[in-house]
């Protein structure tokens, strides 16, 4: 059985500080995909990155990275320079065929605080 | 801009009662998913159809909710009969092969 571990519930920082969120994931797949979702207070998925699992590159979208590394089972998420915009929860999920063909297994979310 | 439309957007209701919610997947996407919310168990998948045709319902409690596809633009999902315990927000998301999955806007079900 698949399984996604966000062990941060809460997390507050002032803006501009840079923040990571942490996301280990467990699968017996030898390829899955990897997500994560933003869910602002307004109450929808935002999707902002997918990854394979056979690319373990990491990945930099203007103040937003993502670290994946296999050897440890994480996909970590960095905002960079936070903003008051960044609060929300964030979800980190897996599948096992890119979630379009199969279901997605969701991390139980980091709320983020970002206080001006 | 193609989207997935779910109706209603928020539903009370009282215990009993039947509900009814609708997803109008994207054109084209062969497969819809079913999740729902909640703060206990934050996101769950409930069921997910394949060209209409149900492919897992595991995780959706069989004694009260179905879904169904009556036809390739309508996707519904119903409670009957609804219990406090369903307040929930369901997301309908659809998707195709290798693709990622495309999520609603979610419908806000209260059960008083």
């Amino acid at each position: 059985a698949q399984k996604v571990t966000q062990a941060q519930t809460e997390i507050s920082v002032v803006e501009k500080e840079d923040v990571t969120l942490d996301c280990v994931y467990e699968t017996r797949d030898t390829t899955y995909y990897l997500f994560w979702y933003k869910q602002p207070p307004s109450g929808e998925l935002v999707f902002l990155i997918r990854r394979n699992s056979f690319d373990e590159q990491n990945e930099i979208s203007g103040r937003y990275s993502w670290n994946f590394q296999k050897s440890t089972s994480s996909f970590n998420f960095t905002i960079t320079a936070s903003q008051v915009v960044d609060s929300a929860v964030y979800f980190c999920a897996l599948s096992s065929y890119g979630g379009g063909a199969d279901g997605l297994t969701f991390g139980k979310g980091t709320h983020l605080i970002i206080q001006p | 801009d193609a989207r997935v439309t779910q109706t209603p957007r928020h539903k009370v209701t009282e215990m009993g009662q039947e509900v009814t919610m609708r997803c109008q997947p994207i054109l084209g996407h062969n497969t819809v998913f079913w999740y729902r919310q909640t703060m206990m168990q934050g996101l769950e998948l409930l069921a997910y159809f394949r060209n209409r045709a149900p492919l897992d319902d595991s995780g959706m409690p069989k004694d009260r909710f179905s879904a169904e596809m009556p036809d390739a633009t309508l996707a519904t999902l119903k409670i009957q009969p609804s219990e406090p315990r369903d307040s929930a927000v369901y997301f309908c998301a659809s998707g195709l092969s290798e693709d990622r999955a495309f999520f609603g806007q979610g419908t806000r079900l209260t059960v008083v």
